[in-house]
């Protein structure tokens, strides 16, 4: 089956603890992302990359990093720097990362962090 | 800052048509509308997007009026497994063509 995964589905960490959260994808998309979801609200861009060993910095990048070394895979760190990481996160991938009619973004089932 | 308003709930009778509307009254004449939606707790499934002409798949169409300034999705024939949270995102053609969501609509289902 191709699509994006995202592990876990739910994670637990302390206050001041650096965690990474998992993005696979084998669609063979150049371009990933990372949003953030908080309750009642829609996502927002964190960092993207359309290309491997180049990302940039999306609305809301400071507290986060991410890294892009293969295609299939772009992990994001939350960091002890990040004031309110508790939230839904979601990683997507599109062919090329551009705003293209074919370019359309797909979306992995997302990972709930939970800081405690 | 979302481009998009959308109306915070709607009804809709099971076997209805669901008609959810959305405003873009500042999209730029490059920038597309997508239609995502969100099953609790789950990513967003694409629905469907349209630049100016109506659209049609498998799961809804797209009506965009002719100054583009609004447009209606159309679930046909809703079912309770339709239930979910509708996004009406215009799509920037910067930063990777990121989507820039707004607060969507709750559509509930009910038999």
């Amino acid at each position: 089956d191709g699509g994006i995964t995202q592990s876990p589905k739910y994670l637990f960490r302390k206050e001041g603890q650096n965690v990474t959260l998992s993005c696979e994808q084998n669609l063979n998309h150049d371009a990933m992302y990372w949003y953030r979801q908080d309750p009642g609200q829609g996502l927002r861009l964190i960092y993207y990359s359309q290309i491997v060993n180049d990302f940039q910095k999306g609305d809301i990048a400071e507290g986060y990093s991410v890294s892009r070394e293969k295609k299939e895979s772009f992990p994001l760190t939350v960091t002890s720097a990040q004031k309110n990481p508790t939230a839904f996160y979601l990683c997507a991938s599109s062919s090329r990362g551009t705003s293209g009619p074919t370019d359309t973004q797909y979306f992995g089932p997302g990972t709930r962090l939970t800081v405690l | 800052d979302a481009k998009t308003t959308q109306p915070p709930s709607m009804d809709c009778a099971e076997g209805r048509a669901a008609n959810l509307p959305c405003n873009h009254s500042t999209i730029s004449g490059n920038e597309y509308v997508y239609w995502y939606r969100q099953i609790h707790s789950q990513g967003p499934q694409y629905i469907i997007h349209g630049l100016k002409n109506n659209e049609t798949n498998e799961m809804a169409s797209l009506i965009i009026t002719e100054d583009r300034k609004s447009s209606t999705l159309i679930l046909p024939h809703a079912t309770l497994r339709d239930t979910a949270v509708y996004y009406c995102i215009v799509r920037v053609v910067n930063q990777g063509g990121k989507l820039i969501f707004g607060q969507g609509t709750e559509l509930s289902v009910k038999p």
